[in-house]
């Protein structure tokens, strides 16, 4: 298994662009977590679904951000307009509800916003 | 309220040598999991272990062993005979059974001494 992809790794725009940051999740899991980890906050849960559906998005900061999941195997997370200070890394991660014991993290895409 | 607490910002070990990682947490949910996570400088989020709160033996993976003490709420982290590749940071978390959800401590940042 190819593991959870996400696209792209890097991404540097400038304050007030759309950003659109990608993931694949591992084939089979039913669930899907955005993360963002920044040096002041650590790592927060942004928002996760269950089989597509959004579960808890208690954690996206402000109306800026926006997060879909149209199937099974592909979740966007959109920020509209963006800021400096979303500039962080945004992970996804995926598991199954058979195997809870385990959720495994992409590699993170690493956002610069000048 | 802090629900993950890792109190060692950063921490030295000799190669070869055993290291112990803290993680106290907070949940009045009974059932829960605690997991370990590596985050080599490359960023990627490795799973390390799980401990779910109901399992009476301490888990072990490999090098890697928790050591759980329910009562004292606490999930330690025992990296035996250092080596070093494990430098890297080391993250505790936990999920509430009821939630889903993945919370993470502070992170622990362990250097190998050759």
């Amino acid at each position: 298994d190819a593991g959870v992809i996400q696209s792209p790794r890097h991404e540097v725009t400038e304050m007030g662009q759309e950003v659109t940051l990608r993931c694949k999740p591992i084939s089979g899991h039913d669930y899907l977590f955005w993360y963002r980890q920044t040096m002041m906050r650590g790592l927060e849960l942004l928002i996760y679904f269950n089989n597509n559906v959004p579960i808890d998005d208690s954690g996206m900061p402000e109306d800026r951000f926006s997060a879909k999941m149209p199937n099974a195997s592909f979740s966007t997370l959109k920020i509209q307009p963006s800021e400096p200070r979303d500039s962080a890394v945004y992970f996804c991660a995926s598991r199954s509800t058979l195997f809870q014991n385990e959720q495994f993290f992409g590699p993170g895409t690493r956002l610069t916003v000048l | 309220a802090q629900k993950i607490t890792q109190t060692q910002p950063g921490m030295f070990v000799q190669e070869k040598e055993a290291v112990t990682l803290d993680c106290t947490y907070d949940t009045s949910d009974p059932s829960y999991g605690l997991f370990w996570y590596k985050q080599p400088s490359s960023g990627e989020m490795i799973f390390l272990i799980y401990q779910g709160s109901y399992d009476q033996q301490n888990a072990t993976e490999g090098r890697y062993s928790l050591n759980f003490q329910k009562a004292r709420k606490s999930a330690n982290l025992v990296i035996s005979a250092s080596q070093l590749g494990d430098s890297a940071m080391y993250f505790c978390a936990m999920r509430e059974d009821s939630s889903y959800k993945l919370i993470f401590g502070s992170g622990t940042r362990l250097l190998v001494r050759p």
